[in-house]
């Protein structure tokens, strides 16, 4: 069955530590994986999409095929990073299957 | 901001009733899908259409059914409500089928009562 998985609903970290949001994820093809990301009061947005290999904000992900894994890595974390974080992946029919969320508290 | 406008924002209805969601996509995205988000969960694909067409649908009875216009605005119409039909619902669009990722709407917040 497909499925993304995030394990921990929250995370708090103080200003400056490195965050490590986990996302594993079954499927049986080549997935295609994202994070979306929601501030508070604003609307669910993508953050970074493993296709591109991108860092966003500082943010990078990293496709782990043997671990099925895509875990989300900043190494210092700021207080505007606080919000709700989505693992998603698309299958082969484009829709996003998402995992329940982490959200991500930054104390200063 | 441009991009995605649902509406309405809040809406309440009874046990039974029928509601329509709207959405306007942003423009130029031939690519809707719908998803519902209950308190605490991630957000669970409802269907998706492109150019018009049912593109995929997810677990949701066939009372959850919708359309997609020319102009790329949908509605997603849900008949005989039910009390876990309270949710939010969001549109999200996209002019490649998703690949490069899906602009979301803020959302309707539905409450069955």
């Amino acid at each position: 069955a497909q499925r993304v998985t995030q394990p921990e609903k929250l995370l708090s970290v103080f200003k400056g530590a490195p965050v490590e949001l986990k996302c594993n994820y079954s499927y049986s093809g080549s997935p295609e994986l994202f994070w979306y990301v929601q501030y508070s009061r604003q609307r669910l947005q993508l953050l970074l999409r493993h296709i591109s290999r991108e860092s966003i904000k500082g943010f990078t992900a990293d496709l782990n095929k043997g671990e099925t894994s895509f875990h989300l890595k900043k190494p210092f974390a700021q207080e505007e990073d606080s919000a709700m974080y989505y693992c998603a992946l698309a299958d082969n029919t484009d829709k996003l299957i998402f995992g329940t969320g982490t959200r991500l508290q930054v104390f200063p | 901001e441009t991009g995605v406008t649902q509406s309405p924002t809040h809406l309440i209805k009874t046990r039974g009733q029928q509601v329509t969601l709207r959405c306007s996509s942003q423009s130029g995205h031939n690519t809707v899908s719908w998803y519902q988000q209950a308190l605490g969960q991630g957000p669970q694909f409802i269907f998706q259409y492109y150019r018009e067409e049912e593109n995929g649908r997810g677990n949701f009875p066939p009372r959850f059914s919708g359309l997609q216009f020319p102009n790329y605005s949908s509605e997603l119409n849900v008949n005989a409500l039910e009390l876990d039909d309270s949710a939010l619902y969001l549109c999200a669009s996209s002019s490649d089928r998703g690949m490069g990722g899906y602009t979301f709407g803020s959302g309707t917040r539905l409450t069955v009562v």
